[in-house]
């Protein structure tokens, strides 16, 4: 079984400084892949960045940044230059490639971003 | 990028009074949708996989006959809550993935939040 730990129910940040969503993931399968999300008081999932197991760097978009250690079992969130409207929601998911296009969501992070 | 609809974003209604709600894929076909609830500041928990042209995979605990799924075409899936009760309460989230992408990232829809009296 697929298992998604978010160890920060809330976390607190300075507007423009960076902050870390942790995450943590338990699979038995080499082939999975980790996924994040924002969900905004609206409701609405934004996808935000995905690692694939194999990938040998970790990935980026934009102000967002992956830092995936895989013997850690760990794919924690970057969010650097944070911005009022990053305060949010945040899920990490995990895709265990031999059980289908499901996603498991950990428990969730609320980031609050302070002026 | 793909869009993912979902309708209504919110509903009320009575007990024993059947929801329906919609989740449509607008530029892309999507064979699988995937239903998930939501319930206040708790995570995602994946009700039922929606199959186009077949039967919908349930998950453990989930009630087949209570939560009604059809995916009659490609780029629509619908989910029935039958008889509702005030336990039905949640926000209901649906998703899909655009197999154009080369992520496999599942694209969701802005949600549905039901309300029962």
């Amino acid at each position: 079984a697929q298992k998604i730990t978010q160890t920060q129910p809330g976390m607190f940040v300075q507007e423009k400084e960076a902050v870390t969503l942790d995450c943590t993931y338990d699979t038995s399968d080499p082939s999975y892949g980790l996924f994040w999300y924002k969900q905004p008081s609206s409701g609405e999932m934004i996808f935000l960045i995905y690692q694939g197991s194999y990938d040998q760097q970790n990935a980026t978009e934009g102000r967002y940044s992956l830092n995936f250690q895989k013997a850690r079992k760990s794919a924690n969130l970057v969010i650097s230059a944070s911005q009022l409207g990053d305060s949010a929601m945040y899920f990490c998911a995990m895709r265990v490639n031999n059980a289908g296009n499901m996603l498991t969501f950990g428990g969730g992070t609320r980031l609050m971003v302070k002026p | 990028g793909a869009v993912v609809s979902q309708h209504p974003s919110r509903v009320i209604c009575k007990s024993g009074t059947s929801v329906k709600i919609e989740c449509r894929s607008l530029d892309f076909q999507a064979t699988t949708m995937f239903w998930y609830r939501q319930f206040p500041k708790k995570s995602l928990m994946l009700m039922a996989t929606s199959n186009e042209g077949s039967k919908a995979t349930y998950e453990q605990g989930v009630e087949k006959d209570k939560f009604l799924i059809n995916h009659a075409s490609l780029t629509l899936s619908t989910l029935t809550v039958t008889s509702a009760h005030p336990e039905d309460s949640s926000f209901y989230i649906c998703s899909a993935r655009d197999p154009r992408q080369l992520v496999e990232k599942l694209f969701f829809g802005s949600g549905t939040q039901l309300s029962v009296l």
